[in-house]
């Protein structure tokens, strides 16, 4: 099971793009890759997923290197709404997710 | 569609009483179900999942437990609570042949005192 490390924290400014980046170095190759958005008092909600090269949807992209051991989410002109904790997670019909420590993001005006 | 839910959303409870949080997932069928707890200001905290009725994988030791009596249902338990058992719960799913999503219920936010 690969174990993430994400940076504990980041600040940004409304208009901004936001990029965080989780680093998964013994990711297995039938592995994806999964990023949830949290809320306080509120369950984690899917945002994206990816296996390599680049995803993206309505409201974030995600950047994955040839070697996968590291991603990035991209969020891109951050609003205060996108105050919340983004947790990365790998696994590949895994039974045991486990979730790393998060980034708390923190958008100001 | 798929839906979750647990309840109760709040719970406040005293020190050695008893816990029980319930869950179920309607729409799918033999789903992955998980037990998350987050303290205040903490990650998620992996308690317990299950791949099928009456099997459990417990990931912390401690005084709680877990049952899954029916394929769709998943029970949090305390015979006794502590102080550290304050804090949210959470339940999840995923389908078997999910690459990884999982989707969360409302949560339950028990204080101990």
């Amino acid at each position: 099971l690969a174990k993430t490390t994400q940076p504990i924290s980041m600040d940004s400014y409304e208009g901004q793009e936001v990029n965080i980046t989780c680093s998964h170095n013994n990711i297995a190759t039938n592995d994806y890759i999964t990023w949830y958005q949290q809320f306080p008092s509120q369950g984690p909600r899917f945002i994206i997923q990816g296996y390599k090269t680049k995803v993206t949807n309505e409201v974030a992209s995600l950047f994955i290197p040839a070697d996968r051991k590291s991603s990035t989410l991209s969020l891109p002109r951050v609003s205060l709404s996108d105050t919340a904790v983004y947790y990365c997670l790998v696994g590949y019909n895994t039974d045991k997710l486990i979730f790393g420590t998060g980034t708390r993001l923190q958008v100001f005006p | 569609s798929q839906t979750i839910h647990q309840w109760p959303a709040t719970l406040v409870q005293p020190v050695g009483s008893p816990l029980s949080l319930e869950c179920t997932v309607e729409g799918t069928s033999n789903p992955n179900l998980y037990w998350y707890r987050q303290a205040a200001g903490r990650g998620l905290q992996l308690l317990f999942y299950s791949v099928g009725i009456g099997q459990i994988s417990s990931e912390v030791p401690q005084n709680l437990s877990a049952s899954r009596p029916q394929d769709r249902q998943f029970i949090l338990s305390s015979k006794k609570l502590l102080l550290s058992d304050s804090g949210f719960y959470l339940c999840a799913w995923k389908g078997l042949s999910s690459t990884g999503e999982l989707f969360f219920g409302e949560g339950s936010r028990l204080t101990v005192l």
